[in-house]
């Protein structure tokens, strides 16, 4: 079966610190692979996907990169930390099934704090 | 207007209640709908695929109208462990994916 692993699970980081949070997914090969972020009492703002190796889109331009070294393994990183990057990290997982569309699996999260 | 439009509570209702929610899509050419549940502080977690002619799994009933451009989640004899916050997800082809703000669903002993 598979699963998707993030760490770490928390973390408080000081503005202008850089960041990079990790995603792996085990018992799977070529997922799709997606960043989101949740900022508290919102919904899921989606960052980046990923269709393979070094294969990033981006849907919001921020002060975030992320970056896909191996096929299971996804990194959202920062340069300098900004108040506003405070939330919660969700990596998420999929393949796409033709006209059944897509389900998303996600891992545990990221809480990240920026003061 | 959103793409996904969901109530977002909290519906309170004791248990045992039936309790039903809603959700708007606007892109007509939405390809499948699914329903996601997302308890504090944790990962949303898929609850049910919603299929044209409705589906049921348990006590979850989920319904699609395309003509309306609505799905519906249907919870009868509500538990304490249902208590969550429920987020309907319209998945509009290629890599797009659209998750609603969620309605929060609290039930009380």
């Amino acid at each position: 079966s598979q699963t998707i692993h993030q760490w770490p699970a928390t973390l408080v980081q000081p503005v202008g610190s850089p960041l990079s949070l990790e995603c792996t997914v085990e018992g799977t090969s070529n997922p799709n692979l997606y960043w989101y972020r949740q900022a508290a009492g919102r919904g899921l703002q989606l960052l980046f996907y990923s269709v393979g190796i070094g294969q990033i889109s981006s849907e919001v331009p921020q002060n975030l990169s992320a970056s896909r070294p191996q096929d299971r393994q996804f990194i959202l990183s920062s340069k300098k930390l900004l108040l506003s990057d405070s939330g919660f990290y969700l990596c998420a997982w999929s393949v796409l099934r033709g006209r059944s569309g897509e389900t998303q699996y996600f891992g545990p999260g990221t809480r990240l704090l920026v003061l | 207007r959103k793409e996904v439009e969901q109530d977002p509570g909290p519906f309170n209702v004791p248990e045992g209640a039936t309790v039903a929610f809603n959700c708007t899509y606007s892109n007509s050419a939405s390809q499948s709908f699914f329903w996601y549940r997302q308890d504090c502080r944790k990962e949303p977690k898929l609850l049910m695929s919603v299929y044209s002619s409705g589906n049921e799994d348990g006590r979850f009933t989920a319904q699609l109208n395309r003509a309306s451009q609505y799905i519906s989640l249907l919870i009868r004899d509500s538990k304490l462990s249902d208590s969550a916050t429920y987020l309907c997800v319209v998945y509009t082809g290629g890599f797009k994916t659209i998750f609603g703000a969620g309605t929060r669903l609290f039930v009380k002993a």
